[in-house]
């Protein structure tokens, strides 16, 4: 089955507990994106991969890390959490940017 | 400021009616998307349309586009419980290079009441 996993699902850290969120997708696609969720916000981008070893900020990439070393696998570091990373997080891939892309089913993050 | 924002921002019917939503744009697009976000879940995929189109259907799903007012509407018909969820329009600049940058709206939330 076609999808793109993100672990953990639901994480209540602390304030400077560097965590890593992982995301990993089985359909072969070159592009992979990370998106915050916020109320009143929407959906923001916080860096996207075009391909393997390639990757670029988003719109809100500020406090966040990511790296692409397999095609599958994209993972968001976060290396000195603050509560205003309290969020929702969705992966997501497809063949190309502009192409609809598929999303992971979220983690919710609660940093305290 | 969002590329895409949605209108209404919730939108109550009952089962049966027809459901319209409505997303406006602000620069030149290459296409624009509409996902559906159930509750708690991710986003999913519904129908694209490429800025030279003007409408496509999609089962139950018509969008149309008109670039010149840079909107787009969405339309459920016979909607049925299963579709409460919230939609969200999401747009590509024409000048973004092919970043796959999308930006979307805050989303309509509908709800369908049996």
């Amino acid at each position: 089955e076609a999808q793109v996993t993100q672990n953990p699902r639901y994480l209540i850290t602390v304030t400077g507990k560097k965590l890593t969120v992982t995301c990993s997708q089985n359909m072969n696609h070159e592009y992979m994106s990370w998106y915050r969720q916020d109320p009143g916000l929407g959906l923001r981008q916080i860096y996207y991969s075009m391909n393997v070893e390639v990757t670029d900020k988003g719109d809100v990439p500020e406090g966040y890390k990511v790296s692409r070393k397999e095609k599958r696998n994209f993972p968001l570091i976060l290396e000195s959490p603050s509560p205003n990373q309290t969020s929702l997080y969705f992966c997501a891939s497809s063949f190309e940017g502009r192409q609809p892309q598929h999303f992971g089913d979220g983690t919710r993050l609660s940093i305290l | 400021s969002q590329q895409g924002e949605e209108d209404p921002q919730a939108l109550s019917i009952q089962e049966g009616e027809n459901a319209t939503m409505n997303c406006s744009y602000k620069t030149s697009i290459n296409n624009l998307q509409w996902y559906r976000q159930n509750s708690g879940r991710g986003l999913v995929h519904l129908i694209l349309i490429r800025s030279n189109e003007r409408e496509k259907h999609s089962g139950r799903l018509r969008v149309t586009l008109d670039t010149s007012k840079k909107s787009s509407s969405l339309l459920i018909t016979a909607s049925r419980a299963a579709d409460t969820a919230s939609y969200f329009c999401a747009t590509d600049g024409s000048g973004s290079g092919n970043t796959g940058k999308l930006i979307f709206g805050q989303g309509t939330t509908l709800q369908v009441k049996p």
